[in-house]
């Protein structure tokens, strides 16, 4: 148990539709991470979000955006999904934007169909 | 970010140690060496990090060699529960949560 949660944990979506998918960082902590884990593969950064800024960005497109509020919660949303979208996509929370100790959530599975 | 390279599957007979090992040859002088473990259909887990000297925790010792240009993750006594997929990853101090995951070492754990 991390104290990280993400809901939903599996969502199937249509190709062009958007997703939200939400994330409850552990107590204390400031920073949150997503990561998407397509099948087979390593996680993929996507950002991180300190104190409600975006605070650095992987290859990742504009439709993915995100979002963290002032209790640390965090959301990330995909526009115009595409079939590649179909992954794992993991929530990560640090106590700091410095460490590398990150704590995972269980993640939330999306299938886009 | 260094990169890193591991071996894609190892095994380990229950009980023994298992000794799972990663090169980072071009890592930079403060770049940590951090190891996570990810158990199928869960989230990864932090398992240890470390600069230049040797770190022991509760899970697994990290042995970094005196150059740097690699390193060890040990589990003393393995289990059935330690098979998971193990990712060694090089990271600047103020990256922080930018980790670069690899394909990592499948472990397997057998009785």
């Amino acid at each position: 148990e991390t104290g990280v949660t993400q809901s939903p944990t599996h969502l199937i979506k249509t190709r062009g539709q958007q997703v939200t998918l939400r994330c409850s960082s552990q107590s204390g902590h400031n920073t949150v991470s997503w990561y998407q884990q397509a099948l087979g593969q390593g996680p993929q950064f996507i950002f991180q979000y300190y104190r409600e800024e975006e605070n650095g960005r992987g290859n990742f497109p504009p439709r993915f955006s995100g979002l963290q509020f002032p209790n640390y919660s965090s959301e990330l949303n995909v526009n115009a999904l595409e079939l590649d979208d179909s992954a794992l996509y993991l929530c990560a929370s640090s106590i700091n934007r410095n460490t590398g100790e990150l704590f995972f959530g269980e993640g939330s599975r999306l299938t886009v169909l | 970010d260094a990169k890193t390279t591991q071996p894609t599957s190892m095994d380990c007979a229950e009980g023994r140690a298992a000794n799972l090992p990663c090169n980072h040859s071009t890592i930079s002088g403060n770049e940590y060496v951090y190891w996570y473990r990810q158990i199928h259909s869960q989230g990864p887990q932090y398992i240890i990090h470390g600069l230049k000297n040797n770190e022991t925790n509760e899970m697994a010792s990290l042995i970094i060699t005196e150059d740097r240009k690699s390193s060890t993750l040990i589990l003393p006594h393995a289990t059935l529960r330690d098979t998971a997929v193990y990712y060694c990853i090089a990271l600047l101090y103020n990256q922080g949560g930018k980790l670069i995951f690899g394909q990592g070492t499948e472990l397997s754990v057998k009785p």
